[in-house]
């Protein structure tokens, strides 16, 4: 099975910060990444697809690049409904691993 | 709009059995394949299951494979996940997700979530 390890498990970070958060896979994926965003209490939303694809309604503030193993998560300039717990996941071959989240606190 | 409305979780103690169900508007719903994730108190995610949209194909996260079965009623919008011989650490919120295509592999994000479902497995 596909491993999914993130870093950092956590950050903290000020409103207008740029941010990146990493996801590397334990083996290749092509571009079959996805991240999501949850806030405590809410079912998570998808925020980039296939690596770098901004989901509809998504701030262009956010964007992601990769492909192979590894890929990055980008918030070019935070702001306060950012905060959050953000999760990559891959969809190349099941199962469907899930990292195991990046904690996104307010500094 | 897009809905997803899951139902059927409660309390069970150990051993026993459960069915979950995913009751779906808003779109073509045999035209899209299906997931379900959990979510233990306190912790991340954690892919469960996925259905293709005919209902031809069916995918399991190994932690589940023999306990649990996905199925679908096109006819009713619905999906439905039988959860037996549960264990407590099946714990967990359950989220059904709709995804962007028909097949499970390569790619289908999950775009639409419902709010989820608790599942309690406790003597």
């Amino acid at each position: 099975d596909i491993q999914m390890t993130q870093s950092p498990s956590s950050l903290s970070a000020s409103v207008g910060d740029r941010v990146t958060i990493t996801c590397r896979a334990s083996q290749t994926i092509s571009r079959y990444l996805n991240w999501y965003q949850q806030k405590p209490g809410k079912a998570p939303k998808v925020v980039i697809y296939d690596a770098s694809s901004l989901q509809g309604g998504v701030p262009s503030r956010f964007s992601g690049s990769g492909s192979g193993t590894d890929f990055t998560l980008t918030i070019s300039s935070l702001q306060p409904e950012d905060f959050a717990t953000y999760y990559c996941q891959q969809t190349y071959i099941t199962p469907y691993a899930f990292g195991q989240g990046t904690k996104l606190e307010i500094k | 709009e897009v809905q997803l409305v899951e139902s059927g979780g409660g309390l069970v103690q150990p051993g026993g059995s459960l069915r979950l169900s995913c009751a779906a508007s808003g779109f073509s719903f045999s035209n899209y394949a299906m997931n379900w994730v959990r979510q233990a108190p306190g912790k991340g995610l954690e892919w469960v299951s996925a259905v293709s949209g005919s209902g031809a194909n069916t995918y399991y996260a190994d932690s589940v494979k023999g306990r649990f079965t996905l199925s679908r009623d096109n006819s009713k919008n619905t999906v439905y996940l039988q959860m037996s011989s549960l264990r407590v650490e099946d714990t967990a919120i359950y989220y059904c997700a709709k995804t962007g295509r028909a097949t499970v592999l390569r790619g289908g994000v999950s775009d639409y979530w419902g709010q989820g479902t608790l599942v309690t497995v406790s003597s």
